[in-house]
């Protein structure tokens, strides 16, 4: 069954530093998305993207955010100088429809910033 | 007032029990209504999702959404110990507004054998 990959697992990061977040949606999906989920929080949206640029973002993706798709697999999210308050795990997930009901998520990757 | 409301629980029950979970919400302009299911540090698995009111059935899962009281509800009959996880409803607007999901805060839900 097809799946949602997404890599590293884990990362650790001193404050400051840029992370690039790599994720590998599922290959008949158009609809790509990054959220987030604080340890012990719910998750959050960050944002969608669709047709090479982003169709929706929330107010938590600010500046230091982007995304990108720079081949015909990849989807990326880069945090450009990072907080200890992005420490989070971070999902990835894709989808055939733009309704959203059939969203699939990755297994995330866990960020920890020092 | 939240979006999405969910009782966080826990929630621990017998092997073969019937579970209810449920989710309230406040935002009008919800049209699709989905639960996942998370295990400790994995990401969010789809288990049903539905856009009308009325009950969809899917094994042992019966989602059921009730647009008039905003209120939605997944029934699991003859619980197992692997269905112990953290059950979250999430919501989207669809065509409306984008597709952003929102969730809720996840019901932790442990089956006892």
């Amino acid at each position: 069954e097809p799946e949602v990959t997404q890599t590293p697992s884990h990362q650790v990061t001193q404050m400051g530093q840029e992370v690039i977040l790599r994720c590998v949606p599922i290959s008949n999906h158009l609809y790509f998305y990054w959220y987030r989920q604080i340890l012990g929080q719910k998750v959050e949206f960050l944002v969608s993207f669709y047709n090479n640029e982003i169709s929706e973002k929330s107010e938590i993706f600010d500046d230091q955010f982007s995304v990108e798709r720079p081949d015909g697999s990849n989807f990326t999210l880069k945090i450009r100088s990072t907080k200890l308050e992005d420490s989070a795990m971070y999902f990835c997930a894709s989808s055939v429809t733009f309704r959203g009901e059939t969203q699939y998520f990755g297994p995330g990757t866990r960020l920890l910033v020092l | 007032q939240k979006e999405v409301e969910q009782d966080p629980g826990p929630l621990s029950v017998p092997e073969g029990a019937i579970v209810s979970l449920n989710c309230t919400y406040s935002n009008s302009a919800f049209q699709y209504f989905m639960w996942y299911r998370q295990y400790s540090r994995k990401g969010p698995e789809l288990l049903m999702y539905t856009y009308s009111s009325g009950n969809k059935e899917d094994g042992r899962f019966t989602a059921q959404v009730d647009k008039s009281s905003k209120y939605i509800s997944l029934f699991i009959r003859d619980s197992q110990p692997s269905d112990s996880a953290t059950y979250l409803c999430a919501m989207s607007a669809g065509e409306t507004s984008g597709s952003r999901l929102t969730f809720g805060e996840g019901t932790q839900l442990t089956v006892n054998p």
